[in-house]
């Protein structure tokens, strides 16, 4: 099976400090790369789709310059949470596509706190 | 833009009720996919439907996708404490790329 590994699983920073996580797809190759965010009892709603060599895709509504996207390579994006705040304590949740499919195989998660 | 919507919120079961959840879709879906994620857990791929009133099953899991490709179910046939969870529904539209998740059904089993 296709096997995507999220880190840190958990994290607890500071405000004002940038946090970075780490999302790599260990047996395949993944051109399209989603990042999630999940609330508490709700669904995940899309951040941005990241395409590796290329400028990542942001949802309306999300900062770009807040929420740093690389995908500098097939089996490895990162999202990078610049001058965290309190409110951007959330589950963080990456996906990827293998190849040209369509399923979508997530990380564990990143649970954020922010103090 | 695309919307997905999932009822209900939440479904609590006697062990051995059957259950079921729906997705309606605000457009046309190129396909759609179901996910199961258990509590503090990531969501995992149960299936994708793709072909017009495609009907699919697993086990005690029946998914259906409508004719009109706009809205979808999950039947949960006779639930087990293991079914506990929330199911998530996610179409992709015809542009491609996206997957627009619903808001999820979570299911509680009494046993």
């Amino acid at each position: 099976g296709a096997v995507v590994s999220q880190h840190p699983s958990w994290v607890i920073c500071k405000s004002g400090t940038s946090v970075k996580i780490e999302c790599r797809s260990l047996d395949f190759q993944a051109t399209t790369m989603f990042w999630y965010r999940q609330f508490p009892k709700q669904s995940l709603m899309l951040m941005a789709t990241s395409n590796e060599g290329s400028k990542a895709t942001y949802e309306q509504g999300v900062e770009k310059d807040k929420f740093l996207i690389n995908h500098a390579s097939l089996t490895l994006s990162t999202l990078t949470v610049t001058s965290a705040h309190p409110e951007d304590s959330s589950f963080y949740i990456c996906s990827a596509l293998r190849g040209s499919g369509t399923e979508a195989f997530f990380g564990q998660g990143t649970r954020l706190t922010v103090v | 833009g695309q919307q997905v919507m999932q009822i209900p919120q939440y479904q609590h079961v006697q062990e051995g009720e059957d259950f079921t959840t729906y997705c309606n879709s605000s457009t046309t879906l190129s396909n759609i996919q179901w996910y199961k994620q258990r509590p503090g857990g990531h969501p995992v791929f149960l299936i994708q439907l793709v072909k017009s009133g495609e009907v699919k099953k697993q086990k005690r899991l029946t998914f259906q996708f409508g004719e009109a490709k706009k809205n979808s179910s999950l039947h949960i046939t006779a639930t087990q404490t293991t079914d506990v969870g929330t199911y998530f529904c996610a179409g992709r539209g015809n542009q491609g790329g996206k997957l627009i998740f619903g808001q999820g059904t979570e299911l509680s089993v009494k046993p």
